[in-house]
């Protein structure tokens, strides 16, 4: 079974289009986090929600908005894509911050 | 500032040998401390982590690591190295739902 899930896996899309990635997480954590991997590797988180609240947004270009409709569900919507927003994101989950993080598999975004 | 850093871009090591991977990091706060590994193409998985009490943590797969509060570091090491270890690794400090990560180090190991 499936921890932490990311669909779709990989993104290819135009500049300006508008997309979304979708997080699920089955270990009944109270809080989830998306984070960005540049390609050199370097991990930055964006945002965390605990309990479908909003409690970190690390000066995020408000483009992004992220959803959560329950606390299983962590969804990251993007709009007007930018060449700079390629990059694999990542969606984590946690049970009683601070605590292990269980990443998801990723989603590689390319904005040609 | 918050901040890691892990001096060490890339590591190789022969299958077989002992490996240490260093972590300093910079925090207001007594830090809760984190090591994570990725395979290519996959997530990352906690290796170990500390929060309190001693300062020598055990994790999976035979790592452990060591916090020392006056180096602000926390290096991760193991006795002998497996091919399957050949990753990359993240050290991350932080809590209260914010986490910074280092800028990571791949192991390459040796047949």
């Amino acid at each position: 079974d499936t921890a932490v899930s990311q669909t779709p896996k990989y993104l290819v899309t135009q500049m300006g289009n508008d997309k979304s990635i979708k997080c699920e997480q089955n270990l009944g954590h109270d809080t989830m986090y998306w984070y960005k991997q540049d390609s050199k590797k370097f991990l930055k988180i964006m945002f965390s929600y605990n309990n479908k609240e909003l409690i970190i947004n690390e000066t995020v270009p408000n483009r992004f908005s992220p959803k959560s409709p329950d606390k299983a569900h962590l969804n990251l919507h993007i709009n007007s894509l930018e060449l700079g927003d390629s990059a694999v994101y990542f969606c984590a989950s946690s049970y009683r911050d601070p605590n292990e993080q269980f990443f998801g598999p990723g989603t590689r975004l390319t904005v040609l | 500032a918050q901040s890691v850093t892990q001096p060490d871009i890339h590591i190789t090591v022969s299958e077989g040998a002992s490996l240490e991977l260093r972590c300093n990091y910079s925090y207001g706060a007594t830090p809760y401390l984190f090591w994570y590994v990725q395979s290519p193409g996959q997530g990352l998985q906690l290796l170990l982590k500390y929060f309190s009490g001693d300062t020598l943590v055990q994790g999976i797969k035979g790592f452990e690591a060591e916090f020392k509060r006056s180096q602000s570091s926390f290096n991760l090491r193991k006795p002998s190295v497996h091919w399957s270890d050949a990753a990359e690794y993240f050290c991350a400090v932080g809590g209260v739902y914010k986490y910074i990560f280092g800028t990571g180090t791949r192991l390459k190991v040796l047949a």
